[in-house]
């Protein structure tokens, strides 16, 4: 079935230090893919997406593209602040009205 | 302006209860989601409901069952809770349910079964 796995955590880094979150996905045809990012307590907002191979999704500085050779969407950002600590998922949606999510990445970014 | 609401927030309760969880969307938004996030965060669709079809993921128990009064409601009713049922259950939306649409999710519902 359908599946997104995303690199375990928790993942600390300090102020300013380059983030790459590694995602990859397992579905047939062409799915949507999408990252989402849940702050302490709250619910989960859209990131950014990408709809179609190649697509390069972006927002608040973090970027993902969709690999269809690779079947990734890693989510990168070149200068993380405090400010961007929170868990991070990466989603599939390849038939209407169902979305996978991996199992999340929590980030801790460090004065 | 809250564009997915839920209440209550929090939700301590005994074994064996009945509860419900309310969720409202207004955004004009034809599909709403029921997902479950376990305490490792792990978060799993439970349901998916427009106004012509309700789509049940075969894993939920049927102690569970969503109920629609109109189509900016969609609520979670859950019978006789088990230990195992805590867990924070968020509501989602999204325009038509189509695969590139985004979801828009509800701050969330912490349950606490004792």
């Amino acid at each position: 079935g359908d599946s997104v796995t995303q690199m375990e955590g928790p993942v600390t880094l300090s102020e300013e230090a380059f983030l790459t979150i590694n995602c990859t996905y397992t579905a047939t045809g062409y799915p949507s893919l999408f990252w989402y990012v849940q702050y302490p307590g709250e619910g989960l907002q859209l990131l950014l997406k990408a709809t179609k191979a190649d697509d390069k999704g972006s927002n608040k500085g973090f970027e993902a593209t969709y690999r269809k050779e690779t079947t990734s969407f890693h989510l990168e950002k070149g200068s993380v602040q405090v400010s961007d600590s929170a868990v991070y998922f990466c989603a599939l949606t390849r038939k209407e009205r169902d979305m996978r999510f991996g199992a999340g990445t929590r980030l801790t970014v460090k004065p | 302006d809250t564009a997915v609401s839920q209440t209550p927030k929090y939700l301590v309760t005994q074994m064996g209860n009945d509860k419900s969880i309310k969720c409202e969307q207004n955004l004009g938004h034809d599909t709403m989601y029921w997902y479950k996030q376990d305490s490792k965060k792990f978060l799993k669709i439970m349901f998916s409901y427009n106004n012509k079809e309700l789509i049940i993921n075969e894993t939920v128990p049927n102690r569970f069952s969503p109920k629609s009064p109109d189509k900016a409601h969609l609520n979670l009713h859950i019978n006789s809770l088990e230990l195992g049922d805590s867990a924070v259950y968020f509501c989602a939306s999204s325009p038509q349910g189509q695969i590139q649409e985004t979801q828009y999710f509800g701050p969330g519902t912490r349950l606490l079964v004792l």
